[in-house]
């Protein structure tokens, strides 16, 4: 059974850097095919996709958010970590994680593949 | 980027069929993913690659596309469906291609 939690602080200050980890079980990043996505929801608001991380390192971004985000992976504790600097009050949202698994061969990943499985999600306020 | 549209609210009886549509430019051409969120709840994939539907998903639920739209449908309609729908594509317009999402459409079981 494939799991997928997310954690970080619930409160953070604007400007500052937040830090969400999403801790995986039930499969393993190095899977070929498998990746990890990020995704957020303001309150009331729709889903907004951040990013991704592939079994074999790949990373894609939202480009509007390219340049404050970083996606990283830690094989070894099965978890996925997203970096979100400059925060603003804007960026108050639930931020989700979600399990992907998706056709590959020599020449790379299907980037289209769905997010079967999503964690709780976490709650991040921005505030000062 | 490619935007997606959705009608805001869909409105239907118990039993009947509920339709819900997301507009693009050539969707039709693209793989389409739908999602179904209950209040407080995560999302759930309820269709992907535009007409497939995961294990344990009704068979009420099915999808269609055509050069513009695809569509969603929930045939048989229940209170438990009462919730938002999102469909999402991939974007690869760009240099940077990336996952769109629809804006969501709430279905309420009148």
């Amino acid at each position: 059974q494939i799991t997928l939690k997310e954690s970080g602080p619930t409160l953070v200050k604007p400007t500052q850097t937040v830090t969400l980890t999403c801790t995986i079980s039930g499969f393993s990043l190095t899977t070929g095919g498998a990746g990890v996505d990020w995704i957020r929801q303001p309150p009331g608001k729709a889903l907004e996709w951040l990013a991704l991380i592939l079994w074999d390192g790949e990373k894609r971004y939202n480009p509007s958010l390219k340049s404050r985000l970083t996606i990283t992976r830690d094989t070894s504790r099965n978890q996925v970590v997203l970096t979100m600097t400059n925060m603003d009050p804007l960026d108050t949202a639930t931020y989700y994680c979600a399990h992907r698994h998706g056709y590959y061969d020599a020449s790379g990943t299907d980037p289209t593949s769905p997010l079967d499985t999503w964690g709780q999600g976490t709650l991040v306020s921005v505030s000062s | 980027s490619y935007v997606l549209t959705q009608p805001p609210s869909v409105s239907v009886a118990p039993g009947q069929t509920a339709r819900i549509t997301c507009g693009g430019n050539n969707i039709g051409s693209k793989s389409v993913h739908w999602y179904q969120q209950k209040p407080g709840q995560a999302p759930v994939l309820v269709i992907y690659y535009d007409r497939d539907r995961p294990t344990g998903i009704p068979e009420r639920f099915s999808g269609s596309d055509s050069a513009n739209t695809a569509t969603l449908t929930i045939s048989r309609v229940e209170v438990g469906d009462e919730a938002d729908y999102y469909c999402q594509v991939w974007d690869s317009s760009g240099s940077d291609p990336f996952y769109v999402f629809g804006p969501g459409t709430r279905v309420t079981v009148l």
